[in-house]
Order: C-alpha cells, then sequence, then structure tokens
C-alpha cells in the first residue's frame, strides 16, 4: 500500500506570495493532519481534516487554511507569505474515528518551503 | 491540557551500547503515546505506539517503550546501538478520544558513534 505522499517536495517562495500544498493520504484513510516543523517551534497542530471537515486547528493566523476533497486529498495554502513561514509541513493520514486505531497517523515526507 | 518533555536534546552513544531516550507527559485523560523517527531530509517514521493494551510495547527496529503510569513515563529503549540509529527521535501524545492532534516534545536527536 502506498505511503502518504506530498507535493512538491521542496518550495521556494518570496514574502507576499501565497502557497498551496498538496498531500495524498493512504488509500482508505479519511483522516489527514497537516503539521509545521520549525527549529525553533519544533513540531505543531496546523490543522485536521476527516470527511471534508475541518475538525480541529492550531493556534495559527487566518492565513493558514486547508480543505480536504472528496477524495480524502487535502490542500493547505498560506496567503501573504512571512520569513518565518519557512519550515517543513508535514501531512499525516489516519483512519479516522470508529476504525479501531484511528489514532495512529503516518506521516508523508514533507514539503519544504523557503520564504524569501 | 497535554504536554510532552524529552530530557535531553542531544544524546551520544557508542555503538553496541544501550539507548534510552527519556519521554515524559502529560495528559488529564488516559493517553496514546507515540515514538517516531525522523532521518534527515525525511518525514516522521512511526516507531512504536501506546494504546492501553500493554504496558510494554515493542516497535521496529528493535526499539521498546514502557509506559509507567506512576511516574507518566513512556522512554525509549534499545539494548544494543547501530550507526543506522542515528536520527531525531520524537515523543508524542495523543488524548484517548480526543481529536486527530498529536502534542509532540521537542525531540532527542541521537548520535551514534563508531
Amino acid at each position: 500500500k502506498a505511503g502518504v505522499t506530498q507535493t512538491p517536495r521542496y518550495l521556494i517562495k518570496t514574502r507576499g506570495q501565497q502557497v498551496t500544498l498538496s498531500c495524498s493520504p493512504i488509500s482508505g484513510h479519511r483522516s489527514v493532519s497537516w503539521y509545521q516543523q520549525t527549529p525553533g517551534q519544533g513540531l505543531q497542530f496546523l490543522f485536521e481534516y476527516f470527511s471534508e471537515t475541518q475538525r480541529n486547528k492550531g493556534n495559527f493566523p487566518g492565513r493558514f487554511s486547508g480543505r480536504q476533497f472528496s477524495n480524502s486529498r487535502s490542500e493547505m495554502n498560506v496567503s501573504t507569505l512571512e520569513l518565518g513561514d519557512s519550515a517543513l509541513y508535514l501531512c499525516a493520514s489516519s483512519a479516522g474515528p470508529g476504525q479501531g486505531i484511528w489514532e495512529t497517523q503516518y506521516f508523508g515526507p514533507g514539503t519544504r518551503l523557503l520564504v524569501l | 491540557a497535554q504536554s510532552v518533555t524529552q530530557l535531553g536534546s542531544h544524546v551520544s552513544v557508542s555503538e553496541g551500547a544501550l539507548v534510552l531516550l527519556r519521554c515524559n507527559y502529560s495528559s488529564s485523560v488516559p493517553p496514546y503515546l507515540f515514538w517516531y523517527v525522523q532521518y534527515p531530509n525525511q518525514g516522521l517514521q512511526l516507531l512504536l505506539k501506546y494504546t492501553s493494551a500493554a504496558t510494554l510495547v515493542k516497535g521496529i527496529n528493535g526499539f521498546e517503550a514502557e509506559f509507567k503510569k506512576s511516574e507518566t513515563s513512556f522512554h525509549l529503549k534499545k539494548p544494543s546501538a547501530h550507526m543506522s540509529d542515528a536520527a531525531e527521535y520524537f515523543c508524542a501524545v495523543n488524548e484517548k478520544g480526543g481529536s486527530e492532534k498529536l502534542v509532540f516534545g521537542k525531540g532527542t536527536k541521537l548520535t551514534v558513534n563508531p
């Protein structure tokens, strides 16, 4: 079974631009979560989607948004990029509530975003 | 609120020596606990997880962890380190019955010396 895939793997943007990152979960998984990883703040939860609905959101400004499609693929968008948005963005998928193992999240390789 | 503390941001061991990475958690409800490993320029790989079935949990690559409720700990161990174990290790907690949100520790970078 293929793992979680994320595209693109690397991105370079300039301040003020916007960016969209994509995540395809493991086949059959319906929950997708996003995390930001930086050297200073570590791994921080951004948001989680299940059945096209945002179930949880972390403490990030409104410039960070996401969505999930009917096939469980997810995108996250960051508008008006700031230098501090430079990070590794990780997507994780899990089966979802009621599946017995919903609590186990499997991570993709990440998208490394550099904002200049 | 949940939180995770990993003692020691850097741990260095010799090849063949015991690996012990420490993790303490704080949770108001019974937790799920996880250890993930991250190799350079890669995502997180699940090593093992505790979901209340057994207090001693065995994972991949010879790693194991023991859940101790009285100490609120979930330390990661491997009897004999291998060079390929050099990576960064993250402990994470998720409250049972809660959301998919994982709360991570700051990570411990493991160096294995020949």
